[in-house]
């Protein structure tokens, strides 16, 4: 199975932050690396798909880079409505779709 | 509109069995792969199963395997996640989640779940 390590698991920040979630593969997956929002009592939102390509609709304030075995998700200007823990997720294997542990972000 | 409408989901004893449903509207369901993803509480994500459009691909996560099985209704735009055997650690909001139209594991589209608990 590939293991997704997310760090860190929760951060505090202030609101204009930029803020950087990193996530790292147990082996080369390619770009086949998403990034989603979940916000408190709601499903989860795609943001970022393919590691660096921002679903339509997202703000631009969201970005993804990265390839191989290290992945960053990035916003750069942190947003009250941001609040929300953010997933990574892998798959390049289809027959063992893995998630990351998750980050939860907070205001300061 | 992409709608996802998950149901069946409830109280059951440990080893007994849940069927859950999805109800899929506004694409064209029989063109997409699909999966359950489950969240237990406080928790994260975990992917559960896979099924392609054709029904011709099937997966599990190695927790479920054997014990859980995937289907799909194309007329019906129905999926469904046959749950026997269940245990404490099945305990989570269960998702269905559409798969990009290229991409299989790619999941672009979720419902907004149903709760299943296992407990005595």
């Amino acid at each position: 199975d590939i293991q997704m390590t997310q760090s860190p698991s929760s951060l505090s920040a202030s609101v204009g932050d930029r803020v950087t979630i990193t996530c790292q593969a147990s082996q080369d997956i390619s770009n086949y690396l998403n990034w989603y929002q979940q916000k408190p009592g709601k499903a989860p939102k795609l943001l970022i798909y393919d590691a660096s390509n921002l679903e339509t609709g997202v703000p631009s304030r969201f970005s993804g880079s990265g390839s191989g075995t290290d992945f960053t998700f990035t916003i750069s200007s942190l947003q009250p409505e941001d609040i929300a823990t953010y997933y990574c997720q892998q798959y390049d294997n289809l027959s063992m779709l893995t998630f990351g542990g998750g980050t939860k972000v907070e205001i300061k | 509109e992409v709608q996802l409408v998950e149901s069946g989901g409830g109280l059951v004893q440990p080893g007994g069995s849940l069927r859950l449903s999805c109800a899929a509207s506004g694409f064209t369901f029989s063109s997409y792969s699909m999966n359950w993803v489950r969240q237990a509480p406080g928790k994260g994500l975990e992917w559960v199963s896979y099924i392609s459009s054709s029904s011709s691909t099937i997966y599990y996560a190695d927790s479920v395997k054997g014990r859980f099985t995937i289907s799909r209704d194309n007329a019906k735009n129905s999926l469904y996640l046959q749950m026997n055997s269940l245990r404490a650690e099945d305990t989570a909001v269960y998702y269905c989640a559409r798969a990009n139209s290229i991409a299989d594991g790619l999941i672009q589209h979720w419902g907004q779940g149903t709760l299943v608990t296992v407990s005595s």
